[in-house]
């Protein structure tokens, strides 16, 4: 079956514009994470959705960040006067949901965003 | 301090040769915990998944936990060209959704 699909996989914008990113999880999967993979820094937890739950946003790094997830599948992360500090590569995982943690996540192959 | 400490490397190792991949981490609640795989740009692949202290082996592949000092390992048998990739240790708690924290991997080459 499909695994995780992300677009676009590269964009480049000038700093101060607004971007727009795009996950789609597999289907039947009812969380959804964002991560963020910058050089040297691993991968930083951003944003969590599951099923009709109020988010966990603990992990945005400022309040230009912003993500939802409509209808329970796809979700769009929106970065606003985007600052070259925030290239990097989003990557976005989806899983089934367990309570108490040790799902697997699986990933889709990123959007590499470059601020210029 | 990070919470997971991983040496980014890289590596260097001939074909065939026994590589040993490292993590240390200070959250004691940390339960799951994971070895992802990630190619030149693509996302991370799961693994090797190990719940609480213990050994698990699959194939050319051992994950160790030693939650006693925080620490966990994996190592790769008879290494490959093709396991030339970047790996990562991941982990989480049990009282949350599986928000996983990320070392920042480990590059390794292996050469023919």
């Amino acid at each position: 079956g499909a695994g995780v699909s992300q677009s676009p996989s590269n964009k480049v914008t000038e700093k101060g514009k607004d971007v727009e990113l795009r996950c789609d999880p597999i289907s039947g999967h009812t969380a959804l994470y964002w991560y963020r993979q910058s050089l040297g820094q691993g991968l930083e937890f951003l944003i969590y959705f599951q099923g009709n739950s109020a988010p966990d946003k603990s992990g945005l790094p400022s309040d230009r960040f912003s993500a939802e997830r409509t209808g329970g599948s796809v979700s769009t992360l929106t970065i606003q006067r985007t600052q070259q500090e925030d290239s990097a590569v989003y990557l976005c995982a989806s899983s089934y949901y367990l309570a108490g943690g040790g799902n697997e996540q699986f990933f889709g192959p990123g959007t590499r965003l470059t601020v210029l | 301090q990070k919470e997971v400490e991983q040496d980014p490397g890289p590596l260097s190792v001939p074909e065939g040769a026994i590589v040993s991949l490292n993590c240390t981490y200070s959250n004691s609640a940390f339960q799951y915990f994971m070895w992802y795989r990630q190619y030149s740009r693509k996302g991370p692949e799961l693994l090797m998944y190990t719940y609480s202290s213990g050994n698990k082996e699959d194939g050319r592949f051992t994950a160790q936990v030693d939650k006693s000092s925080k620490y966990i390992s994996l190592f790769i048998r008879d290494s490959q060209p093709s396991d030339s990739a970047t790996y990562l240790c991941a982990m989480s708690d049990s009282t949350s959704y599986g928000k996983l924290t990320f070392g920042q991997g480990t590059i390794l080459t292996v050469h023919p």
